[in-house]
């Protein structure tokens, strides 16, 4: 079945710094790439997502890359602020599915931004 | 436009007993996607509602089972508990298969 390996575990950086966060999967098919910020003790949110015909999208200091022939994807945040410490979490549809709920998750980064 | 709410937030059961667990879909969405969250862990996908029917089930056993009402809320049941169950469940809910899936904030299960 669909696999999604995500790094670094853990990343902490300065204020002002940028951080890049990668994931693989293990299925060619898989066309929607979704990234979910968890703050402790509440909801996932999307915060950004990119479909397999796109390489890169950008929102502000947010930006997903996609790379389709290794079959990973990045997220990259640039001048980081201490309210971006979170848990982020890469996901991909799974095998044969093109759906956006149906997601398989990757093990989460937990980044901390020092002011 | 309310959000995706879930009941209850917390709860307490006993290894053996059964739990249903309750979401309310945001206005206008059709599709509830329920989640297992154990801690440190990602959300791993359990199943899917579409329109009333189960549409897709991740690899979960058959005591984790579901329902979606005519007005889209969904409740997630697991029968015979197990310490392992204790986790947070999160439902998920979009307007179609191929739109954003918005998160509840999830109920915290405590298996004992």
């Amino acid at each position: 079945g669909e696999n999604v390996e995500q790094h670094p575990s853990t990343l902490s950086v300065q204020e002002g710094d940028s951080a890049v966060i990668k994931c693989t999967y293990s299925d060619s098919a898989s066309n929607y790439f979704p990234w979910y910020k968890q703050e402790l003790g509440k909801r996932p949110q999307l915060i950004i997502d990119i479909r397999s015909n796109v390489g890169e999208k950008k929102d502000q200091r947010i930006a997903v890359t996609l790379n389709k022939t290794a079959k990973h994807f990045s997220l990259h945040i640039t001048e980081t602020q201490p309210e971006d410490s979170a848990v982020y979490f890469c996901a991909a549809t799974p095998v044969g599915w093109s759906n956006t709920g149906k997601l398989i998750f990757g093990q989460g980064t937990t980044l901390q931004v020092k002011p | 436009e309310t959000g995706v709410t879930q009941s209850p937030t917390h709860l307490i059961k006993t290894r053996g007993q059964q739990v249903t667990l309750r979401c309310s879909s945001q206005s206008g969405h059709n599709t509830v996607s329920w989640y297992q969250q154990a801690l440190g862990q990602g959300p791993q996908f359990i199943f899917q509602y579409y329109r009333e029917e189960e549409n897709g089930r991740g690899n979960f056993p058959p005591r984790f089972s579901g329902l979606q009402f005519p007005n889209y809320s969904s409740e997630l049941n697991v029968n015979a508990l197990e310490l392992d169950d204790s986790a947070l469940y999160l439902c998920a809910s979009s307007r179609d298969e191929n739109t954003e899936a918005f998160f509840g904030q999830g109920t915290r299960l405590t298996v004992v």
